[in-house]
């Protein structure tokens, strides 16, 4: 069973680059998948960042586009999320998820998520 | 960008209710893209429908999908104390690739 791990600096400075790394687990990276990053203010609700294939391509939030980057690693099993020049508004629970090509057509499993805080 | 409007954003019920989540689209969306989640504190969020009515693996019968087009209803047929959570649904097929509603939490009254 695919298991998903975020990883990463739960503290980043203004201005700084959030850094942080999903680990598949049970499964290969190299499916006919798409992962992605979903981040989750304090209180608020949802919101997607971006995806990546294990081709390297990618699509990306046209409101985070600019400030965004995601890779993957194969030899390692795992893709990761940079954010660059972030502020206050950035600090949320990240996520990784998978979305299920074909079937079931949805994000059909998450990883646990990790809390990133932008603060001084 | 398809924006999905979620209603109410709080419903009181009590153990043994049915409820019934809207989601409304600001645009046509595909309902094979159409996909209803469940998030309890401090928790990530589950998977219950996809495709607008199927239910995903081990999700229990009395949670159904519905809808189609602009419209479309997560429904609960008899609410058991475990299912007062919040609830999103979320769409794949535009800019920005993929939307969420704001959610719906569903509190025990």
């Amino acid at each position: 069973q695919v298991q998903l791990q975020e990883s990463g600096p739960g503290l980043v400075k203004p201005s700084g680059t959030l850094s942080l790394t999903c680990a598949v687990s049970g499964g290969s990276i190299s499916s006919s998948d798409w992962w992605s990053w979903v981040r989750q203010p304090p209180g608020k609700g949802l919101e997607w960042i971006g995806e990546i294939y294990h081709g390297g391509s990618t699509n990306y939030n046209p409101s985070l586009k600019s400030r965004v980057t995601i890779s993957v690693d194969k030899s390692k099993n795992q893709f990761s999320l940079k954010l660059r020049s972030v502020t206050a508004a950035d600090t949320a629970v990240y996520y990784c998820a998978r979305f299920s090509s074909g079937w079931p057509n949805a994000f059909d499993i998450w990883g646990q998520g990790t809390m990133v805080t932008v603060s001084s | 960008e398809i924006v999905l409007t979620q209603s109410p954003g709080t419903l009181s019920l009590s153990p043994g209710e049915r409820a019934a989540l809207s989601c409304r689209a600001s645009q046509s969306v595909s309902s094979s893209y159409l996909a209803w989640y469940q998030q309890k504190p401090g928790q990530a969020p589950r998977l219950l429908i996809y495709g607008a009515s199927s239910r995903a693996t081990g999700i229990p019968d009395r949670f159904s999908g519905s809808g189609s087009g602009t419209d479309f209803t997560l429904t609960i047929s008899r609410l058991e104390p475990e299912d007062f959570a919040v609830y999103y649904c979320q769409q794949y097929g535009s800019s920005p690739g993929y939307t969420f509603g704001q959610g719906t939490k569903l509190e025990i009254k």
